[in-house]
């Protein structure tokens, strides 16, 4: 079953401009990563943020973390035609034969030229 | 390094046949992971490895699929017979250690059609 859910579903934006998804969950989480997903290069990991950290960078993307609303939001400063992509939310919880990454439902981002 | 490798990239079949996935991970990953993904959706963990044991296979679906990771490296899953509802892109990832907090690579996955 899906833990996250992704907000917007769908985001259309122009070259240049800032896109910004978020991500809802209902369980206490160890960590929280977010993945792309296109059709060339599968599934890659963007960035991971554990449960005691509340903001993180790398590049041009920005993830924030309120575990007090058990939400998370992926910023993409200055995005490009290559950002072109679905945006998946991760929770990870440990928890010996339990430990697993549970996906939410993605946000497909489209980025025009 | 190299990626984690999954073989064939397509599959099509007529329902009723088996088929089998196999996976390469990264050398050095004592953690394995199988999942399926269906059309619109976000992965779903199916079992996860650590090195030859199967720790958690809790959502998959034991009458038709198993899965086996001889030796702690490769991996196959099977399904058998393979259903209509299986279509779907199986995943296979895997990560260095079991706890902490590290990122999974990973492979393009195996693009499954059932007919």
């Amino acid at each position: 079953s899906q833990q996250g859910e992704e907000d917007p579903q769908a985001l259309s934006i122009q070259e240049g401009e800032n896109a910004t998804m978020n991500c809802s969950y209902k369980t206490s989480i160890n960590n929280l990563q977010w993945y792309r997903q296109n059709s060339g290069r599968g599934l890659v990991h963007l960035i991971l943020i554990r449960s005691n950290e509340r903001e993180k960078h790398s590049g041009r993307l920005r993830v924030t973390l309120d575990t007090s609303k058990k939400s998370s939001s992926l910023l993409i400063t200055a995005s490009r035609a290559a950002d072109t992509a679905s945006y998946f939310c991760a929770t990870e919880v440990f928890g010996g034969a339990t430990n697993k990454l549970i996906f939410g439902t993605g946000t497909l981002l489209a980025v025009q030229p | 390094e190299a990626g984690v490798v999954q073989s064939p990239r397509y599959k099509i079949i007529e329902k009723k046949q088996p088929v089998a996935f196999w996976c390469n991970p990264i050398s050095g990953h004592n953690t394995l992971y199988w999942y399926r993904q269906n059309l619109g959706q976000g992965p779903e963990l199916l079992i996860r490895y650590e090195n030859e044991e199967a720790v958690d296979d809790s959502q998959l679906p034991k009458d038709r699929f198993s899965a086996e990771r001889l030796k702690g490296v490769d991996s196959t899953l099977k399904i058998q017979p393979a259903e209509l509802g299986d279509s779907a892109v199986y995943l296979c990832a895997s990560k260095r250690l079991a706890g902490g907090s590290y990122e999974q690579y990973f492979g393009p996955g195996t693009r499954l059609t059932v007919t």
